[in-house]
């Protein structure tokens, strides 16, 4: 199983400052045929299902807010929210779906200073 | 838009038979591209994944509960459905049907549905 590490478990961050949220995977999950990382973001607020926010590592979802940003290659992966809001506050995991069993790393709370 | 919502008793005594199934409406169950998947969260903790269905009937298994669990598809009712057999108080969580385009994450998401374990 590829295991996915997120950094840090939990994050405090003023309104308006920049939110920044790391994830290892155990193995790369970048397909080769095509170049993509098999690297998805989700924001799961309280009582909510999980909401998809980026995919191959980097591309934004419809609907997504620009502030939302991913990056990062093979291994090593970032979420960057450039400027915390008040609906900002979640729990947010990343997942690989390069390889079964599709895992979720074990998700970073985000609240506000 | 499409909206997917689980039903399914939501107390299971152990050692029985856990079986949800999901509606999907706005949407066919045939759709070229994408697959079916269960996906479950114990209360307070990270989500699981449990397995997906392809339009074509071909699946995947999480191996941790593979010897467990079938997942199905109805494609008259557009629904597909899971069964995860020999349930413990372990497998008490929010269980959620959800779909997926293939190669770009879990697009769509039920609403989820609480399943406790107890006598």
């Amino acid at each position: 199983d590829i295991v996915m590490t997120q950094s840090p478990d939990s994050l405090a961050v003023s309104l308006g400052e920049r939110a920044t949220i790391n994830c290892k995977s155990s193995q790369s999950v970048l397909y080769n045929s095509n170049n993509k990382n098999y690297l998805a973001w989700y924001q799961q607020k309280p009582g909510q299902s999980p909401k998809l926010l980026i995919y191959w590592a980097s591309t934004r979802e419809s609907g997504v807010p620009d502030r939302f940003s991913g990056s990062g290659s093979g291994t090593d992966f970032t979420l960057t929210i450039s400027s915390l809001q008040p609906e900002d506050v979640a729990v947010y995991y990343c997942q690989q779906y390069y390889s079964i069993p599709i895992t979720f790393g074990q998700g970073t709370r985000l609240e506000i200073k | 838009q499409v909206q997917l919502q689980e039903s399914g008793p939501g107390l299971v005594k152990p050692s029985q038979t856990l079986s949800l199934t999901c509606t999907v409406s706005g949407d066919s169950i045939n759709s070229d591209g994408y697959y079916w998947t269960w996906i479950r969260q114990p209360a307070g903790k990270a989500l699981e994944w449990i397995a997906r269905i392809y339009p074509i009937g071909s699946t995947n298994y999480n191996p941790s509960l593979q010897s467990r669990v079938t997942i199905s598809l109805d494609t008259p009712k557009n629904q597909f459905s899971l069964r995860l057999s020999s349930v413990t108080a372990a497998d008490t969580a929010v269980y959620y049907c959800a779909k997926a385009k293939v190669g770009m994450g879990v697009h769509y998401w039920g609403q989820g549905t609480l399943v406790t374990v107890s006598s």
